[in-house]
């Protein structure tokens, strides 16, 4: 099983529409959770973290659940711009280790 | 626009060449990174960097050092390399693990992109 997986896509949606991706990970000890998006021929950039509570930015709403592990991330009002690779990027979190692992990504295409 | 720079851009080297790709960060962040990333799959990391000291080498050959000069600049001197070896390699940053801020936080650099014929 992978660490971190997610549904590669694409989702192609429409201007306007809500769309969800989903992320499980392995570890249950896993610390830290984060959201990243890529577009293509580019080099990753955070989006946003993911905490405990729940977290929202504008149109981006990002939730964790540990019982399950899995985290989500919505995109509301999806526009053209928000076209990119999301990848999900969880910090294991074991003792003195500082580095990430990332899901492969998944793949939105939003259309006019 | 991102406050890591990588140079160069492009790179095309031959598997007899000796070449170094390099990052630079202005934000005091103490934790640097490299990732390798090949077409459609995610980054895969390399080496982090920590206080200027290696802290983690994720059994990279030794075809591919890394150097942390001081805490702004972080080089991947490249020798011998083989054609798979092809990618964009990736330098990131982030703060220090002493921060108090998650180590998730890193940012990116544009990246170079390698071919080695």
């Amino acid at each position: 099983r992978k660490e971190v997986e997610q549904d590669p896509g694409p989702f192609n949606v429409p201007e306007g529409a809500t769309v969800a991706f989903n992320c499980t990970y392995s570890n249950s000890a896993s610390q830290s959770f984060f959201w990243y998006r890529q577009d293509c021929r580019k080099e990753p950039k955070l989006l946003m973290s993911v905490y405990s509570s729940g977290n929202e930015d504008g149109r981006f709403t990002a939730q964790l659940n540990r019982a399950s592990q899995y985290i989500s991330l919505l995109i509301r009002d999806s526009k053209l711009s928000d076209s990119a690779t999301y990848l999900c990027v969880v910090n294991l979190g074991s003792t003195g280790r500082r580095a990430l692992t990332f899901g492969s990504g998944t793949r939105l295409r939003v259309q006019p | 626009d991102t406050e890591v720079t990588q140079t160069p851009k492009h790179l095309v080297m031959g598997m007899t060449n000796k070449k170094s790709l390099k990052c630079e960060q202005h934000m005091g962040h103490r934790a640097m990174y490299w990732y390798k990333q090949k077409a459609k799959k995610p980054p895969e990391l390399m080496f982090v960097y920590s206080y200027e000291k290696l802290s983690i080498n994720e059994s990279v050959p030794s075809r591919f050092s890394p150097e942390c000069p001081n805490s702004s600049l972080l080089n991947l001197h490249l020798h011998a390399l083989q054609p798979e070896d092809s990618a964009l390699y990736l330098c990131a940053s982030s703060q220090g693990p002493l921060s108090g801020r998650a180590v998730g936080e890193q940012y990116f650099g544009p990246g170079t992109r390698l071919t080695v014929t």
